[in-house]
């Protein structure tokens, strides 16, 4: 059963509008979640996050809203840039005991074109 | 700061051929974690570590074991390998907070 789920395998935007990337979660324990970036042949780098106590971080052209009672986040790039193309990674978490585990969503490959 | 460093790039192995991963962060955390990525399967927790001396199954444990070797260090070994393992493994590590970072990825190849 997934407990992260990013139901759109791909998204194609023009440069300068806004991309929408959307997640679902399941699981009612998950108190923080994040986004991930990922160029081909790189890992996994770190884009924003936002805990549960919140509804909307912002950093930059970043912005992720958090719905916790329909248990869906998204992510929203304004504006994007050809550079944004990437694979984007949704990951959520919970506290157990002194560790975090992030639980990851499949990914939204986001293409920006010129 | 290199950040977390892991070794080799790629491999690739004959069914049955053992290897490690290695990985090191030189950030000072605590807790180290191994993942694998598949196509379509996003990023699956093999095994991490919360604390040096200490190591907990993940999501998808099975036909792998770690060792911590110390603060710096977590190792990934495949005993017996098989073509089911061909991924990428990539190691991640964080401090008392969920953000991990990772490192580039070890592209293993199963044959």
């Amino acid at each position: 059963d997934q407990q992260v789920k990013q139901n759109s395998p791909s998204l194609s935007v023009q440069e300068g509008r806004i991309s929408i990337l959307n997640c679902d979660y399941t699981n009612s324990m998950f108190d923080y979640f994040l986004w991930y970036k990922k160029y081909p042949a790189e890992g996994p780098t770190f884009l924003i996050s936002i805990s549960s106590i919140k509804d909307k971080n912002e950093d930059g052209r970043f912005t992720v809203f958090l719905n916790k009672s329909a248990k869906h986040l998204s992510l929203h790039i304004v504006p994007s840039q050809p550079g944004d193309s990437a694979v984007y990674f949704c990951a959520a978490s919970a506290l157990q005991g002194s560790n975090y585990k992030l639980t990851f969503g499949k990914g939204t490959l986001l293409t920006v074109n010129p | 700061n290199a950040g977390v460093t892991q070794t080799p790039k790629f491999q690739v192995l004959k069914t049955g051929q053992s290897m490690t991963l290695q990985c090191a962060q030189d950030m000072n955390h605590n807790s180290m974690y191994w993942y694998r990525q598949d196509p379509g399967m996003g990023l699956r927790l093999i095994y991490y570590s919360a604390s040096e001396g200490t190591t907990d199954k993940g999501e998808v444990p099975n036909g792998y074991n770690v060792s911590r070797l110390n603060k710096r260090e977590f190792s990934l070994r495949l005993e017996s390998a098989a073509p089911s393992q061909t991924s990428v493994y990539f190691c991640a590590s964080s401090t008392d907070s969920p953000e991990a970072f990772f490192g580039q990825g070890t592209r293993l190849t199963v044959v």
